[in-house]
């Protein structure tokens, strides 16, 4: 079965610095997806940043980029210059497609303090 | 593109009663998704429908549970004789092939 790890359960960091958010996977697939989502205090689900596993490049936007070690399934989040509003849980994911059927499973999650 | 919509935001209901949701999808997704959410955790994947067909079911959906997509347009998730456990979060998605899932705000769900 395919599983998602995120091993913080919380984080905190200063306004303006940077930190790194964890994520490991683990897929018998050879083609999946990967994602970062956002759920701020008001609950809605935000993509933040997609992955294509059979692409080397690491995903950047704007203020995020994601380290990408397919070898390793690691998926990690960078948020760089941290801002109030970057405050939320964050969900790592991992797409899934069994039979014409394409799935997200998701992460436990880590919440993120940002502190100013 | 107005987003993906659910109604209600928040539900209270007595044990043993039943519950309907729904939720309206961005126009043009063909592809829409029920998970639901429990404090401190990530959503989990209850069902899937591609246009009107339901293509998968989890095993987290009881038989108390029943999803349909008349039409191919909106869902509702209907749970009948809830019990204290079926108190959560519950979010809809909806997406394009091979496309990130847009999300509702969720429904909350609680049992007393």
């Amino acid at each position: 079965a395919q599983t998602v790890t995120q091993s913080q359960p919380e984080m905190s960091v200063q306004e303006a610095e940077t930190v790194t958010l964890s994520c490991t996977y683990d897929t018998s697939e050879s083609d999946y997806y990967l994602f970062w989502y956002k759920q701020p205090p008001s609950r809605q689900m935000i993509l933040v940043i997609r992955q294509e596993a059979y692409k080397q490049q690491n995903a950047t936007e704007n203020r995020f980029s994601v380290n990408f070690q397919k070898a390793a399934k690691s998926f990690s989040l960078k948020i760089s210059d941290s801002q109030l509003g970057d405050a939320a849980m964050y969900f790592c994911a991992c797409s899934i497609t069994q039979g014409g059927s394409e799935k997200l499973v998701f992460g436990k999650g880590t919440k993120l303090t940002v502190n100013p | 593109d107005t987003g993906v919509s659910q109604d209600p935001r928040h539900k209270i209901t007595k044990r043993g009663q039943n519950v309907t949701f729904r939720c309206d999808p961005i126009s043009e997704h063909n592809r829409l998704y029920w998970y639901r959410q429990t404090l401190g955790q990530g959503p989990e994947f209850l069902t899937y429908f591609q246009n009107e067909a339901q293509l998968e079911k989890s095993r987290l959906l009881s038989d108390r549970f029943s999803a349909e997509r008349p039409k191919g347009s909106f869902s509702t998730l209907e749970i009948q004789r809830t019990e204290q456990g079926d108190s959560a979060m519950y979010l809809c998605a909806s997406s394009l092939v091979r496309s990130p899932l847009h999300f509702g705000n969720g429904t909350r769900l609680t049992v007393t």
